[in-house]
């Protein structure tokens, strides 16, 4: 089947502007999980959702950060004012129901100028 | 605060020797602790996971042991072959929730 996706492979922006970044989990994946990545480091977290919801967004760096999965499904992060500080790779990845493991997307390398 | 430490520098072994990577946390009582895959411009891919009352756990080539009193996993993967040159994660959940933190990860070489 297919696996968690994500859209744009590549964003390159200006710094100060918004900037939207997509997931799509594995079908029937209940949880979803957006770290940040930066060369040379592990996969930081960022926040996670169980369903609709958010259960744990601690790893949001500041409030120029959101994200939202209005229905279960899709999730979408969003980033206001871009910033240089924000270019990394952002993965996404997806979780069964009561299951540990987690399945990553390739990832969208965001680049700020 | 948590945190976790892995063989900072590359690691290189020659192909048929057994790889071992380390891992070590600190202020942490883990619940679970996973390892993962990541190849080059590529997400993780996920390997094994051991829960705090397993010592040990097996797949194919690979090992992982889980220490809790001396807060350590070693990962050891067998006859490595060149194909298993990639970066190693390891992770531990937070706070015993859902959420888990990673280490930085090992970059592994296996030499021909």
């Amino acid at each position: 089947g297919a696996g968690v996706s994500q859209t744009p492979s590549n964003k390159v922006t200006e710094k100060g502007k918004y900037v939207e970044l997509r997931c799509d989990p594995i079908s029937g994946h209940t949880a979803l999980y957006w770290y940040r990545q930066s060369l040379g480091q592990g996969p930081e977290f960022l926040i996670y959702f169980q369903g609709t919801g958010a259960a744990d967004d601690s790893g949001l760096p500041n409030d120029r950060f959101f994200a939202v999965r209005p229905e279960g499904s899709v999730s979408t992060l969003k980033i206001q004012r871009t910033e240089r500080g924000d270019s990394a790779v952002y993965l996404c990845a997806s979780s069964a129901l009561g299951g540990k493991e987690q399945y990553f997307g390739p990832g969208t390398r965001l680049t700020v100028t | 605060s948590q945190k976790i430490e892995q063989n900072s520098e590359a690691l290189n072994i020659q192909e048929g020797k057994t790889a071992t990577l380390t891992c070590n946390y600190t202020n942490y009582s883990p619940a679970y602790l996973q390892w993962y895959r990541q190849d080059p411009g590529r997400g993780p891919v996920f390997l094994l996971l051991i829960r705090e009352n397993e010592k040990e756990k097996r797949k194919e080539r690979l090992k992982v042991t889980f220490d809790t009193t001396l807060k350590q996993s070693l990962f050891h993967i067998t006859a490595s072959q060149p194909a298993d040159s990639a970066t190693y994660l390891c992770a531990l959940d937070g706070n015993r929730d859902d959420k888990i933190i990673f280490g930085k990860g090992t970059r592994l070489h296996i030499l021909p």
